[in-house]
């Protein structure tokens, strides 16, 4: 069964520093990962996705992730944060086999402090 | 294009009443989902159509639960009769195949009193 999981609630950062934001995942195959940020009131919105290929995969608004196979991780990472990254973010992963229904962590709020 | 397209955007309803929420997906996208999002449950995938055939419903709550797509612009997710636990922010997303990211609707805020 697939599953994935976001071990914090909440990451406070002060603006200008890196930011990660963890993820970890299960799920037979190879994965389908994803990762997307929500502000309030609003729907998801798309970031970024590793299918294959180069493991550091860029997105929108500056953001990244690294999937570490071994680690089984896919961890969410900016180098410089901005107040405006604050938001609730979603880790997200699809088994590439039967089906590609797509589950979605817990989510982690992410406060950038000025 | 304008997205995905939710209505209402917000629903307020008595107990034991028929709920009908509606979503308007991203033409040319071949697979849809409903959501419903909770403080205590966070992010559930409720039912997923591919070229509008219902594939997995194994998350629909319950029989109240019903969902439909008769045509690839259009999808319902009803709820007869509503409980107040049903109270929820119900997202419609669509995605134009299985390696793309998902685009998903503003969400309809459900309370049910």
């Amino acid at each position: 069964a697939q599953s994935v999981a976001q071990p914090e609630d909440q990451v406070n950062v002060a603006e200008g520093n890196p930011l990660t934001v963890k993820c970890t995942y299960s799920v037979s195959g190879n994965p389908y990962l994803f990762w997307y940020v929500q502000y309030p009131n609003r729907g998801l919105q798309f970031l970024l996705k590793y299918i294959t290929g180069d493991n550091l995969v860029k997105g929108s608004y500056g953001f990244e992730a690294e999937f570490n196979k071994s680690q089984t991780s896919f961890h969410l990472k900016k180098p410089s944060a901005l107040v405006s990254d604050s938001a609730l973010y979603f880790c997200a992963v699809r088994g590439n086999t039967g089906g590609f229904k797509t589950i979605f962590g817990a989510g982690t709020r992410l406060f950038v402090k000025a | 294009d304008a997205g995905v397209i939710q209505s209402p955007r917000h629903e307020v309803t008595e107990m034991g009443q028929e709920v009908t929420l509606r979503c308007k997906p991203i033409s040319g996208h071949d697979y849809l989902f409903w959501y419903r999002q909770t403080m205590m449950r966070g992010l559930e995938l409720l039912i997923y159509f591919n070229n509008n055939v219902p594939i997995d419903d194994s998350g629909m709550p319950e029989d109240r639960f019903s969902a439909k797509m008769p045509n690839a612009s259009f999808s319902t997710l009803k709820i007869q009769p509503s409980e107040p636990r049903d109270s929820a922010v119900y997202f419609c997303a669509s995605r134009p195949g299985p390696g793309a990211g998902a685009f998903f609707g503003q969400g309809t805020r459900l309370t049910v009193v």
